[in-house]
This record gives structure tokens, sequence and C-alpha cells, in this order.
């Protein structure tokens, strides 16, 4: 069964420093891959998604995101964060064709002034 | 844009009660979901059903149910709600492997 790993409880960061936040994934011969962002006391939305096609996926908010195949890895990435950035960030995976999506258990990202 | 309602953005109940949570979606995704957010624990799936009246397991029913009679609503039910229940709940639908989410509902029992 897929499962998603999330390292990072937490990450600190100042406004304006680049950060990623790390996801790793178990093996699978094909997966789609998401970033949802989730801001106090609301659901998830969607930042990017890999279905298939180029490995740097570009999404909302300035946020890109890299498909390692090898590595099994789709780590988030900013150059330059805001305040506004602060929130809970999740990686999920899903299998193509399945309708079961599995979550990791999220990154909070605080920005610092 | 798609959207995903739900009932009740806050709902404190009392040990034993019966609850009910509503989630309407807009889009006519055949695809929904409910899902469990606690914290250090992420997203958990309760159920999910990928037509009217059709519904499967997730990873916790224990203790839901659920109930789709129309395309565009899924219910998610407590037959006895306890303390242990006290979490966020989130619907969901799905359109072309991209899950949408609603606003949750912040459930308490007492």
């Amino acid at each position: 069964a897929q499962s998603v790993t999330q390292l990072d409880s937490q990450v600190p960061v100042f406004e304006e420093a680049p950060v990623e936040l790390r996801c790793n994934y178990s093996s699978s011969v094909s997966v789609y891959l998401f970033w949802y962002v989730q801001y106090p006391n609301q659901g998830l939305q969607l930042l990017l998604k890999y279905l298939s096609g180029s490995t740097l996926v570009k999404g909302i908010n300035g946020f890109e995101a890299e498909f390692n195949k090898s590595q099994t890895s789709f780590h988030l990435r900013k150059p330059s964060v805001h305040i506004s950035d602060t929130a809970e960030y999740f990686c999920a995976v899903s299998d193509p064709g399945t309708y079961k999506y599995i979550f990791g258990t999220g990154t909070r990202l605080k920005v610092l002034a | 844009d798609v959207k995903v309602t739900q009932s009740s953005r806050y709902l404190v109940k009392r040990t034993g009660e019966k609850v009910f949570l509503e989630c309407v979606q807009d889009m006519d995704h055949e695809n929904m979901f409910w899902y469990r957010q606690d914290p250090g624990l992420g997203l958990r799936l309760i159920y999910f059903s990928y037509d009217v009246k059709m519904k499967e397991k997730g990873d916790i029913p224990e203790g839901y149910s659920v109930s789709r009679e129309k395309k565009e609503r899924f219910s998610l039910i407590l037959e006895s709600a306890s303390t242990n229940q006290t979490s966020m709940y989130l619907c969901a639908s799905d359109l072309s492997g991209t899950v949408f989410f609603g606003p949750g509902t912040r459930l308490t029992v007492t």
C-alpha cells in the first residue's frame, strides 16, 4: 500500500528566505502527487499536482515541486516566502485509476518577520 | 470554480447523540469522500462514495456510516457520538485525479 512521509512536522523560516518542505512516498510504478495548503480553520486548497509530463511542476502562490522518481520524492519549494505563507502543508499521493488518496501528516510552515 | 460546502463550520454535541454532517458539491463529481483530520495524524479516510448509493469503507470507518441518495450530496452519520470522535471533518469530491475540499466541520463531543 502507498504511504507518504513528511519528515518535518514544523519548519520555521524568516521572511524572504527560501524554503523546502520534504515529501517522500513509497515506491510504485506510477503515481499522482499533490501538495495542499491549509490555512487556520479552513479546508485544504490545492497548490500543485503532478500527473505526468515535466517533473518540475509550478503551482499557485509562487510554489513549485519536483518529482524525483529515483528518490521517490516530491519536495515543495519557494524561493522567497512571505508572512502570508504561514500555514500547514500536506503532501498526498494516489495510484492512477484508484479512488484512494494517501495524505502525509503535514508540515507547519511558520514564516517569521 | 468547484464548490464543496459543508452544513456547519462548528458543531457541539453530547455523547450518545446521533450526528449528521452534510456535504454538497456543485460540479457533478462522481467521487466523494469524508476525511477526519487530527493533529499529528494528518487526514484519514473514513468513507468514500463512487456513485449514488455506492460506498466503500476507508481506513477508519468504525463508529460512522454514510448516505448518498443524490449525486451532489454525501452525508456522514455518527450513530452515537463519543468523545473520541471530537475532530475536524473534511468532505471532498474528486475530478480527474484532483481532490477538492470543503471548509471543514469542527465537531466537539462533550
